[in-house]
């Protein structure tokens, strides 16, 4: 399966602080994806690289891939209470198929 | 900013009843999405639907399993004899078709469902 996984399981930093998470994955994609969830709501989207990009920036978030090691990672900058949630990578091996999802990182952020 | 909304956020059922999750997918999106997630565990993927039809489906969507766009704004999954490993948050997603660039899934607040 293509499933990715996210390492680490948790993380808790302090506020102001970085938070880098990682994400595995064993086949060939398309795209993959970083989903935020606060517990018990839906999946927001945060930012989506296409196998041929290496790096993405969207605000305080930025996203590495690296096809050849299969992972990616997601670093948060100057973390805030607000960004206290789990965090999910998902892949597809094409742009309308599905998207399977990480086992995510629970982030927890300390005032 | 458009969003996806799934009704209801909770519902509780008998085993052996029938359930309808509903959800209403952004406007103009061609693509439809079922997951769900059992407490504690990853996020599944259960079908795809596009064209009026199915165009993936997972092991897990049996044919217990249904859906449906009943008009132009509704998609809904029919559980039809519940059972209680059925218990987890079901997400409604949808997707554009790419415009120059790939497109992500938006994805609903989700329904909890409990079967008891």
């Amino acid at each position: 399966s293509q499933q990715g996984e996210e390492d680490p399981q948790a993380l808790s930093i302090q506020e102001g602080e970085n938070a880098t998470m990682n994400c595995s994955y064993k086949t060939s994609i398309n795209n993959l994806q970083w989903y935020r969830q606060n517990s018990g709501r839906g999946l927001v989207h945060l930012i989506l690289i296409r196998s041929n990009e290496r790096e993405k920036h969207s605000g305080r978030l930025r996203v590495t891939l690296d096809t050849s090691k299969k992972s990616s990672s997601l670093l948060i900058t100057a973390s805030r209470a607000a960004d206290t949630a789990s965090y999910f990578c998902a892949t597809d091996r094409s742009s309308a198929s599905k998207i399977i999802f990480g086992s995510g990182t629970r982030l927890s952020i300390r005032p | 900013e458009p969003e996806v909304t799934q009704t209801p956020s909770h519902q509780v059922t008998q085993m052996g009843q029938e359930v309808i999750l509903r959800c209403v997918p952004i406007s103009n999106h061609l693509y439809f999405y079922w997951y769900r997630q059992i407490l504690g565990q990853k996020v599944e993927f259960l079908v795809s639907f596009y064209n009026n039809e199915i165009s993936e489906k997972s092991e897990i969507f049996d044919d217990q399993f249904s859906v449906e766009r009943p008009d132009g704004s509704n998609f809904t999954l029919k559980i039809r004899s519940t059972k209680l490993e059925d218990s987890a948050m079901y997400f409604c997603a949808s997707r554009d078709r790419d415009r120059g660039s790939n497109q992500p899934q938006h994805f609903g607040d989700g329904t909890r469902l409990s079967i008891l």
